[in-house]
């Protein structure tokens, strides 16, 4: 099994740009999110998703858009990058709370390191 | 507001050594609290998964506890090696209809010298 996988795993942007941060799971996982992790800071929940045609805001979902049309693939697009988010950016996902009373099973991808200038 | 904090934020200790390092929330209602662990340049890797009914949870050298009542939680590392040096992340769930959001601590950089 591949897990999560991201891709590119590193890109910069000019401002203004839009692009796509592609996400995919091969585990049948139920949920998908996507976290940046900037540093001295915790992750930070940009959106998640709890199944296919669901999702919903995390922490810092402005300049975030995202779609759940499968279970296997979560893309996180930017529409209009900013300086602001250049970031590292980590998709996970597990499976459903409804065995166990909580989510597990979390897997996390590799990163993309984004830089928009 | 749901908040995770760590302490310390780095800590270094020699091979061979145990150390502990502690966890604070305000995460309410809470769910359940995980530690993980994270290499540079890579995404963190799940050690230990606690609901609010374990105060108790072990995977090899790692045993986290938690204390629900006081909101807090520790992860003591025995007789530390080299690879463990990284940076460990208490992570936080509220129960309910969030509890797909996860609350993140800023880590805790851990160094272990030879």
């Amino acid at each position: 099994n591949a897990g999560v996988t991201q891709t590119p795993k590193f890109q910069v942007l000019k401002t203004g740009q839009s692009m796509t941060l592609q996400c995919a799971q091969d585990m049948n996982h139920e949920y998908m999110s996507w976290y940046r992790q900037d540093p001295g800071m915790g992750l930070r929940l940009i959106h998640y998703s709890v199944g296919a045609g669901i999702t919903d805001q995390g922490e810092v979902p402005n300049g975030y858009n995202v779609s759940r049309s499968t279970t296997e693939d979560f893309p996180l697009r930017l529409l209009s990058a900013a300086p602001s988010q250049t970031s590292v950016y980590f998709c996970a996902s597990s499976y459903s709370w409804q065995d166990r009373g909580y989510y597990y099973g979390y897997t996390f991808g590799s990163g993309t390191r984004l830089t928009v200038v | 507001k749901n908040q995770v904090e760590q302490s310390p934020q780095s800590l270094i200790i020699l091979e061979g050594k145990n150390c502990t390092l502690q966890c604070n929330y305000t995460v309410s209602p809470f769910s359940n609290l995980r530690w993980y662990k994270q290499d540079t340049g890579r995404g963190p890797v799940s050690l230990t998964i606690m609901t609010f009914s374990e105060n108790t949870k072990s995977n090899g050298r790692y045993t986290a506890t938690l204390d629900a009542d006081t909101k807090q939680s520790s992860l003591h590392i025995t007789a530390s090696q080299l690879s463990d040096s990284a940076s460990y992340i208490c992570v936080v769930s509220p129960r309910g209809s969030t509890l797909g959001r996860l609350y993140f601590g800023r880590g805790t950089q851990l160094t272990v010298w030879p």
